[in-house]
């Protein structure tokens, strides 16, 4: 059974750094890429950024371009997110996704983790 | 990276089937057959209905089918039941520099 486990969100004050993790188990992980979905509080699933199976091709939504960082260790079956100068809008449960293929080519989203939370307020 | 626009809303009794939109551009929606829908409960992960515009994954309802015509993507599903009542939201790729877009989400409601 496939399984993503989100940790590492909390709350943070603006401009500050947090580096969230997702643990995946069930399959393997190195011929999948792997996605960073958020939602912010009553909102809608906005896609944040995605790494391709080898870490060859990577990819960040503009609204957090610049700001963070996707990073996936295949040898722990880890997929990171490092989340530099947080603003208020950052503040969201952020979901790990794996997409149905091993490359950042078309594909969808075939399983969710259950999201961490990251709350950006001072 | 705009997102798709789906209406806000969406209704039907039991038993009725219901469409819902989702109107993308000529950069996503219409030129990719890589829409996806996803189903999302109340405090729950979203889940994969819909791919590749009409596709179903193992497991999900054939109530459920998708179309595309030019920038405009729709789920359709028919013989509402009360378990289908959820937000929707659609997705497609958007090429290799804006990756993935979402719409804003259709909250479905069985009267």
């Amino acid at each position: 059974e496939v399984q993503l486990v989100e940790s590492g969100g909390g709350l943070v004050q603006p401009g500050r750094s947090l580096r969230l993790s997702c643990a995946a188990s069930g399959f393997t992980f190195d011929d999948y890429a792997m996605h960073w979905v958020r939602q912010a509080p009553g909102k809608g699933l906005e896609w944040v950024s995605g790494i391709s199976w080898n870490s060859g091709s990577i990819g960040y939504a503009d609204s957090v371009k610049g700001r963070f960082t996707i990073f996936r260790d295949n040898a722990k079956n880890f997929l990171d997110l490092q989340m530099n100068s947080l603003r208020a809008e950052d503040t969201a449960l952020y979901y790990c996704a794996r997409y149905s293929g091993y490359d950042l080519w078309g594909n969808y989203f075939d399983s969710w983790g259950q999201g961490t939370l990251v709350t950006v307020s001072s | 990276q705009s997102a798709l626009t789906q209406p806000p809303s969406a209704s039907g009794s039991p038993g009725q089937s219901v469409t819902i939109s989702c109107t993308g551009t000529s950069s996503d929606v219409g030129s990719y057959y890589y829409v996806s829908w996803y189903q999302q409960y109340p405090g729950k992960a979203p889940k994969l209905m819909i791919y590749e515009v009409s596709k179903r994954p193992s497991g999900v309802p054939d109530r459920f089918s998708g179309s595309k015509s030019g920038n405009t993507a729709s789920l359709t599903v028919s013989g509402l039941q009360a378990e289908d009542e959820a937000d929707y939201y659609c997705s497609s790729y958007a090429g290799s520099n804006n990756l993935r877009v979402f719409g804003g989400g259709t909250k479905l409601t069985v009267l």
